[in-house]
């Protein structure tokens, strides 16, 4: 109940292109969902975060998608450019009063020319 | 320095050796984390401390102890490794705001690269 699962493993889309992450949760009680971003060498450093009472938040070019009745959630990279080429790691908790992540397992992104 | 720092970058330890890693915020805040990152797999929860006391153990190896000595400083103690260890360790810190609601958001550093031979 406490799994995230994120697909795919890797993904390379073209310079301009729609990168799209895709993330599932079990636990109905997990009501925040991060994304956080990586690149090599650095730690993981949190890119946007949605709670279940909207359905969309976009910041920039990055958008996540929530659907709650099917328990998953998305991250949609607009115009996607080389310098987002990392890995991406969607996770799940509960906003309140408790302090684990449960994360995915990453998405390596390569934006190519 | 701003931000979770770690010392070392890279670390390259025989199974007998005795090591440790350092983890420093700069963030005022009053949790701090220990993952474990390793290739295709999920980060892995090892520790958290929350005001200072662990709240949280996955259960870790004994090889593995931790240490908070205040709010701002995590060490996290190796001994005895083996080899299937070796990965990136990552030191995370956030404000945690307790039962009185709020979101937190967790910084990491950039992490110790562990190599057991």
């Amino acid at each position: 109940q406490q799994q995230v699962k994120q697909s795919p493993q890797s993904l390379i889309v073209q310079k301009g292109g729609i990168s799209i992450i895709n993330c599932a949760y079990e636990n109905t009680a997990f009501d925040y969902f991060p994304w956080y971003q990586q690149f090599p060498g650095k730690g993981p450093a949190l890119l946007i975060a949605i709670r279940p009472d909207v359905s969309e938040k976009k910041e920039g070019r990055f958008t996540i998608s929530f659907n709650k009745s099917a328990k998953q959630f998305s991250l949609h990279i607009m115009d996607s450019q080389p310098g987002d080429s990392a890995t991406y790691f969607c996770a799940a908790s509960r906003a309140f009063g408790n302090e684990k992540l449960t994360f995915g397992t990453g998405t390596r992104l390569t934006i190519i020319p | 320095e701003t931000g979770v720092t770690q010392t070392p970058r890279h670390l390259v330890m025989g199974m007998t050796n005795k090591k440790s890693l350092k983890c420093e915020q700069h963030l005022g805040h009053n949790a701090m984390y220990w993952y474990k990152q390793s290739a295709k797999k999920p980060l892995e929860l090892m520790f958290v401390y929350s005001l200072e006391e662990r709240v949280e153990n996955n259960s870790v190896p004994s090889r593995f102890s931790p240490e908070c000595p205040n709010s701002s400083h995590l060490f996290l103690h190796l001994h005895t490794l083996q080899p299937e260890d070796s990965a990136l360790y990552l030191c995370a810190s956030s404000q945690v705001r307790g039962l009185a609601g709020g979101l937190y958001e967790q910084y990491f550093g950039p992490g110790t690269r562990l190599t057991v031979t």
